[in-house]
């Protein structure tokens, strides 16, 4: 267990809808990153905030949005869906934003279907 | 955007055989992290390397960063069942030292019985 919360672990929706992906990073830890892994593509880096505020953006589309609240916690909008965004996606959290001296984190993922 | 190759895609063999494998760029990385990811489940750090030619040990995996730090690879000796997983490389874009990680396409270990 890696202290890291993902919701929901399944779901599946239907093209043109909107879902809302839910993180818990671990006790402690500031940073929270998305990322995407499809058979394809691999793991993607989506997004990173840091403290409540965008740190760095990486291949997020302009249909995806996320914010960090203040208890920390995440959340990844994905709307408009498409049948190519079915994938799994990670949320992974680290004490800081830098990797020298720190870990980070990946939750168990939600496996995203779109039908 | 910096690519990593990983090869082989595949590979099974074993249990008690010993393995190894790579992690390409033709681009230079500041560090270089070793991720095993299991089914259902997201990655686990294993190791980060930082200096070029530096080896770190842990227990049967030997993880080395080539010279140029364009390079790595994952030795495993001895593979047992439990070493089964996909092993992926990432490292920090060019001159960074966040997580905003690049990410190769692993390779699918098999270890049988």
């Amino acid at each position: 267990d890696s202290g890291v919360t993902q919701t929901p672990k399944h779901l599946i929706t239907a093209t043109g809808q909107r879902v809302t992906l839910r993180c818990s990073p671990r006790s402690g830890d500031l940073s929270v990153y998305w990322y995407q892994q499809s058979l394809d593509q691999g793991l993607q880096f989506l997004i990173q905030y840091y403290n409540g505020e965008e740190r760095a953006k990486g291949n997020i589309l302009e249909r995806f949005s996320a914010q960090q609240f203040p208890d920390l916690h995440s959340e990844l909008n994905l709307s408009s869906l498409e049948l190519g965004d079915s994938a799994l996606y990670f949320c992974a959290s680290s004490r800081d934003s830098t990797i020298s001296g720190n870990t980070i984190y990946f939750g168990e993922g939600s496996w995203l279907t779109v039908v | 955007t910096q690519l990593l190759e990983q090869s082989p895609q595949f590979l099974s063999i074993q249990e008690g055989e010993n393995l190894t494998v790579y992690c390409n760029s033709s681009s230079v990385f500041s560090s270089l992290q070793w991720y095993r990811q299991e089914p259902g489940e997201g990655p686990v750090l294993l190791v980060t390397v930082v200096t070029g030619g530096e080896v770190k040990k842990l227990k049967r995996l030997t993880f080395q960063f080539g010279d140029a730090r364009k390079d790595s690879s994952l030795h495993i000796t001895a593979a047992q069942p439990g070493d089964t997983g996909l092993y992926l490389c990432a490292g920090p874009p060019s001159g960074g030292s966040n997580y905003k990680l690049t990410f190769g396409k692993g390779t699918l270990l098999t270890v049988n019985p």
